[in-house]
């Protein structure tokens, strides 16, 4: 039973335009969500995260929103760049689980063409 | 090497014999994981530990078995290798990236059982 989905397995975006990835989750105790980059054998890296207790959290190009009433968040990418490439997961932390376990969504690649 | 490791990077064994796969953090990190991502699936735990000496069973522990001796190790053994764990292998371990709890990942081990 997926507790976060990732609909979407690909997107393709211009160089230049904005990329948008989206996740959707359903329990109600996920109280910090995640997002992880993973580029072809290497290991997933750390993006960026945002707390239940907000809305919007922005780093540099990367903007993660989220959505509690519609159990939503998404990852935008302004301007997106060929280095953008990439698998990303979005994951989430159960406040009553234990500590650090996260769950992860299937991954979306995003392709960002010149 | 400062940060996770793991070895192999790559492994071909047959049905049925033993694998292990290491697993090493230099960040004294308590909370390590253990994931495989196969397609479809995205990344999934199968096990974790909260210390030395302490662990527990994730989402798909079946065939596997894990220790923790020390805080910095944590190998993972496929005690009778099958077709069906022939995954790429994630070890993680837990800590801090601007004041939030996050993952940090190895860079993986791809196992092929033949």
């Amino acid at each position: 039973d997926q507790q976060v989905k990732q609909n979407s397995p690909s997107l393709s975006v211009q160089e230049g335009r904005i990329s948008i990835l989206n996740c959707d989750y359903t329990n109600s105790m996920f109280d910090y969500f995640l997002w992880y980059k993973k580029y072809p054998a290497e290991g997933p890296t750390f993006l960026i995260s945002i707390s239940s207790i907000k809305d919007k959290n922005e780093d540099g190009r990367f903007t993660v929103f989220l959505n509690k009433s519609a159990k939503h968040l998404s990852l935008h990418i302004v301007p997106s760049q060929p280095g953008d490439s990439a698998v990303y997961f979005c994951a989430a932390r159960d406040r009553g689980s234990t500590l650090g376990r996260l769950y992860f969504g299937r991954g979306t690649q995003l392709t960002v063409w010149p | 090497d400062a940060g996770i490791t793991q070895s192999p990077r790559y492994k071909i064994t047959e049905t049925g014999r033993q694998v292990t796969l290491m697993c090493h953090q230099t960040w004294s990190h308590s909370y390590m994981f253990w994931y495989r991502q196969d397609l479809g699936h995205g990344l999934r735990l199968i096990y974790y530990s909260a210390a030395a000496d302490i662990t527990d069973k994730g989402e798909v522990p079946d065939g596997y078995v894990v220790s923790r001796s020390k805080t910095e190790n944590f190998p993972l053994t496929l005690e009778s290798a099958t077709r069906s764990q022939t995954s790429v292998y994630f070890c993680a371990s837990l800590g801090l990236a601007g004041g939030q709890e996050t993952q940090y990942f190895g860079p993986g081990t791809r196992l092929l059982v033949l």
